[in-house]
């Protein structure tokens, strides 16, 4: 499945399949890149980052893409389960304003069994 | 290694009280910040600490929000009067240095506010 980010907030996958989630960030001096991953009641936790100098990064299960030229930045889980339910954010650092991160609105991944 | 804690986890008062979150960050994180979250949002900034200095405050509304770090460590951010529209969940992170920017933001569980 694949969300489009701010104009589609919620992505609905099955257990076992890629998921990707989109986010558009608009400040093209951002630097540094986040996705956290929030699930309910608890507070946003990082799940991978990316600076501006690179275009993709791995952590395990996750990939992290970055596409400067169109300032998109999307995130990969490769099968995905239930346990990665949760809304993700993006969240850009705009460089020489400090630690000051610009979250994105979040989309709700809802894996089914 | 113990997280950055948080209290209340919840609180609900009535509008025109007093209100006041208590975090405390990770042991020998230099930075702090508190974020507001609505619904459905992602975190907003209010306020960032590097030790006991606000470095940026910009975003905190100083007509009715306040915080200290007086130590450089436990943070306090306190409402006087609450408003219905401030109901929301506050946030607390922190970070080993936060002046580049480009390092890891741990956060805590949050305290949900609820003003009737």
């Amino acid at each position: 499945g694949e969300s489009v980010g701010l104009h589609l907030p919620t992505l609905s996958v099955q257990e076992g399949d890629n998921s990707i989630i989109n986010c558009a960030y608009s400040n093209s001096a951002s630097d540094y890149f986040i996705w956290y991953k929030q699930e309910s009641g608890k507070g946003p936790q990082f799940i991978i980052d990316i600076r501006s100098n690179m275009d993709k990064r791995q952590g395990q299960r996750v990939t992290v893409l970055l596409n400067k030229t169109v300032k998109h930045l999307s995130l990969q889980i490769a099968a995905t389960q239930p346990g990665d339910s949760a809304v993700y954010f993006c969240a850009e650092n705009i460089k020489n304003q400090g630690g000051k991160l610009i979250f994105g609105q979040g989309t709700e991944l809802s894996v089914k069994p | 290694e113990a997280g950055v804690v948080q209290s209340p986890r919840y609180k609900i008062i009535e509008k025109k009280q007093p209100v006041a979150f208590w975090c405390n960050p990770i042991s020998g994180h230099n930075t702090l910040y508190w974020y507001l979250q609505n619904l459905g949002q992602g975190p907003e900034l209010l306020i960032r600490y590097e030790n006991e200095e606000a470095v940026d405050d910009s975003q905190l509304p100083k007509d009715r929000f306040s915080a200290e770090r007086l130590k450089g460590v436990d943070s306090t951010l306190k409402i006087q009067p609450a408003e219905l529209g401030d109901s929301a969940v506050y946030l607390c992170a922190s970070s080993p240095y936060g002046t580049s920017g480009m390092d890891e933001q741990y956060f805590g569980p949050g305290t949900r506010l609820t003003v009737t």
